[in-house]
Order: C-alpha cells, then sequence, then structure tokens
C-alpha cells in the first residue's frame, strides 16, 4: 500500500539555518510526491511537487528532489526566514485507483530571528 | 489559480447538534471533492471521496451515516456531521480536483479548513 514516513517535530532554528525534513514513502507503482505547508490558521498549500525519479521540486527557495533509489523527498532550504514559520506536509499520490493524497504527519518548523 | 472556498472556517457547537461544512470550487469544475480530517499533532487522514452526482467512497472506519456528504452541484460538496459530540472535535479539510475522473493526475486544490469544536 501507500504511504508516508516524515520527519517528527518540531523543529526550532535560528533565521539564515540549513533546513532538512525527511521524508520517505512506500508506494506501489510510479507515485507523484508533493510538499504541502500549512501556515498559522491557513489551509493547505502546495508548495512544490515532483512526478517522475530524480525530478527536482522548487519553490520560495525550498527544493525536494524524488529519490527512487531510497524512495526519499526530503525538503530542504539553505536558509530559513522567519516567514517560513509553519506545519510541512510530505505527501505520495498513487498512479492507480482514486488518486487521493496520502500524506505524512506534518513537521512543525519555528524559525526564530 | 484555481480557488476553494470551504465555510465556516470555525464553529462552535452543543453536543448533539448537527454541523454543515461547505466546500466550493469557486473558478473550475470539481468532478472529485476530497473530506480530509486533522487529528491534533498527527497527519491529514482521508474520511471520503465525493463524485458529483453519485454517493461518497468512505475509508474504512468512517461512518457514513455520521458524516453525511453530498455532491450534488461540480462546485459544492458539503460534510455534514450529524449529532455531533466532543471526539468529533477536530480540524476538517476539503479539497477539490480539477476535471473528469478520467484525469487522475489533476492537482488538488484545499480549501482553508474548518475548525470543529463541540462542547
Amino acid at each position: 500500500g501507500n504511504s508516508v514516513t516524515q520527519m517528527e517535530g518540531p523543529v526550532t532554528l535560528s533565521e539564515e539555518a540549513f533546513l532538512t525534513i525527511n521524508c520517505t514513502y512506500t508506494a506501489t507503482g510510479y507515485p507523484s510526491l508533493f510538499w504541502y505547508v500549512q501556515y498559522p490558521g491557513e489551509g493547505l498549500q502546495l508548495l512544490l511537487k515532483a512526478t517522475k525519479a530524480d525530478d527536482k521540486g522548487s519553490n520560495k527557495g525550498f527544493e525536494a528532489t524524488y529519490r527512487k533509489e531510497t524512495t526519499s523527498f526530503h525538503l530542504e532550504k539553505g536558509s530559513v526566514q522567519v516567514s517560513d514559520s509553519a506545519v510541512y506536509f510530505c505527501a505520495l499520490r498513487g498512479s492507480t485507483g482514486a488518486n487521493n493524497l496520502f500524506f505524512g504527519t506534518g513537521t512543525r518548523l519555528t524559525v526564530i530571528p | 489559480g484555481a480557488v476553494v472556498s470551504q465555510h465556516p472556517s470555525w464553529v462552535i457547537c452543543k453536543s448533539g447538534t448537527s454541523v454543515k461544512i461547505e466546500c466550493r470550487s469557486l473558478d473550475f469544475q470539481a468532478t472529485t471533492m476530497f473530506w480530509y480530517r486533522q487529528f491534533p499533532k498527527q497527519s491529514l487522514m482521508l474520511m471520503a471521496t465525493s463524485n458529483e452526482g453519485s454517493k461518497a467512497t468512505y475509508e474504512q472506519g468512517v461512518e457514513k451515516d455520521k458524516f453525511l456528504i453530498n455532491h450534488a452541484s461540480l462546485t459544492l460538496s458539503t460534510l455534514t456531521v450529524t449529532s455531533a459530540h466532543p471526539e468529533d472535535s477536530s480540524f476538517y479539510i476539503c479539497s477539490a480536483r480539477e476535471g473528469s475522473i478520467l484525469h487522475g493526475n489533476q492537482p488538488q486544490h484545499f480549501g482553508d479548513g474548518t475548525r470543529l469544536s463541540i462542547l
């Protein structure tokens, strides 16, 4: 079956620090992989995605590379800002069936000045 | 971009009442809508998938008589929590997918969520 395992938080970093949030997955077929962000009091927003192996998704300075050999999709940012404080969800969409999303547990990031 | 409006954003009500949550796709037609529930410190769990004009498909463990889903048009799906109790308190999020059921790779767009608190 499909599942996502995400690094548990919370994560607290100083501004301009390097961020890595680990995400690994289990899936049949060829899933698409996503990172969603949830800012305080808001709903989910798509941050970036990758639809096939070796693809790199990027947005707002965040990057994640679809690694089929390690079944991973780790989220990275070289220099975080206070405004990046949010909950980050790794998600997978299977290549068959209803195409709903499977989410990781979410990682709360707090960036302090 | 595609916008999904979810209403209300926050509701507090007494135990035993029923609560309806609306999910609207504002600028696109959504053949398929999904309802998720988010428990504190846990991930989003899919509750059900609704396709316009047909009965919703519920995930295992979700009571369909408790969580009534209606997807009467291509732009509106509703979730009604019937006879709500404190254990139903949670954050509910809907998402809508553009296009027909054949276009499974279309992106999902999320509403802002509804925080339901049952006293």
